[in-house]
């Protein structure tokens, strides 16, 4: 069974940093590409980044370009979303989620997410 | 990337069909193939219904499907269910490997 597991959301501060991280398991995370979206409670879906499978590329969001830095560690079945600069308005539910077969362009299973508010 | 148009709202009594339709431009939605729907009960994280504008993977009943006609895709589901009352969103692959989600449809099955 295909699981995916997000933890280190937290409150922050405006300018302040987090690390996100989603623990996979259930099948053979090096050959899935991975992407990270997030959700404003009671709004909508927001696509932010994605990675391919052995981490050489790496694809953002405009809003959060230049801030925001996808990673993983295949050898630990692990992605990240490192979050610098934080705003207010990246307060939200970040979801990690795994793509479906290559050429889909969509993702099948995501994690239950985790909350991240950045407030004073 | 701005996120793709839905209509707030549709609904529908039990056993009719609610199309949701879903607007772009032609560098996502008109561009690609590539339009995905997604079902998301509160709390909930979404599922996949639809890839690929017209695809359904295993497990997804084939009261539900995809379409597109230039800039437009629509999600049709058909004898509607009570379960069925959900938000739903669209997604389309957006080129130079990026994406964009639409704003999102409450369906209420009356």
């Amino acid at each position: 069974e295909v699981q995916l597991v997000e933890s280190g959301g937290d409150l922050v501060q405006p300018g302040g940093s987090l690390r996100l991280s989603c623990a996979a398991s259930g099948f053979t995370f090096s050959d899935r590409l991975m992407h990270w979206v997030r959700q404003v409670p009671g709004e909508g879906l927001v696509w932010v980044s994605r990675i391919n499978g052995d981490g050489s590329s790496t694809t953002y969001a405009d809003s959060v370009k230049g801030r925001f830095t996808i990673s993983r560690d295949n050898a630990k079945n692990t992605l990240y979303l490192q979050m610098n600069s934080l705003r207010v308005e990246d307060t939200a539910v970040y979801y990690c989620a795994r793509h479906y077969v290559s050429g889909s362009y969509s993702v099948d299973s995501w994690g239950q997410g985790t909350l991240v508010t950045v407030s004073s | 990337q701005s996120a793709l148009t839905q209509s707030p709202s549709a609904s529908g009594s039990p056993g009719q069909s609610v199309t949701i339709s879903c607007t772009g431009t032609s560098s996502d939605v008109g561009g690609y193939n590539c339009v995905s729907w997604y079902q998301q009960h509160p709390g909930k994280a979404p599922k996949l219904l639809i890839y690929e504008v017209t695809k359904r993977p295993s497990g997804v009943p084939d009261r539900f499907s995809g379409s597109k006609s230039g800039n437009t895709a629509s999600l049709t589901v058909s004898g509607l269910q009570a379960e069925d009352e959900a938000d739903y969103y669209c997604s389309s692959y957006a080129g130079s490997n990026s994406y964009v989600f639409g704003t999102g449809t409450k369906v209420s099955v009356l």
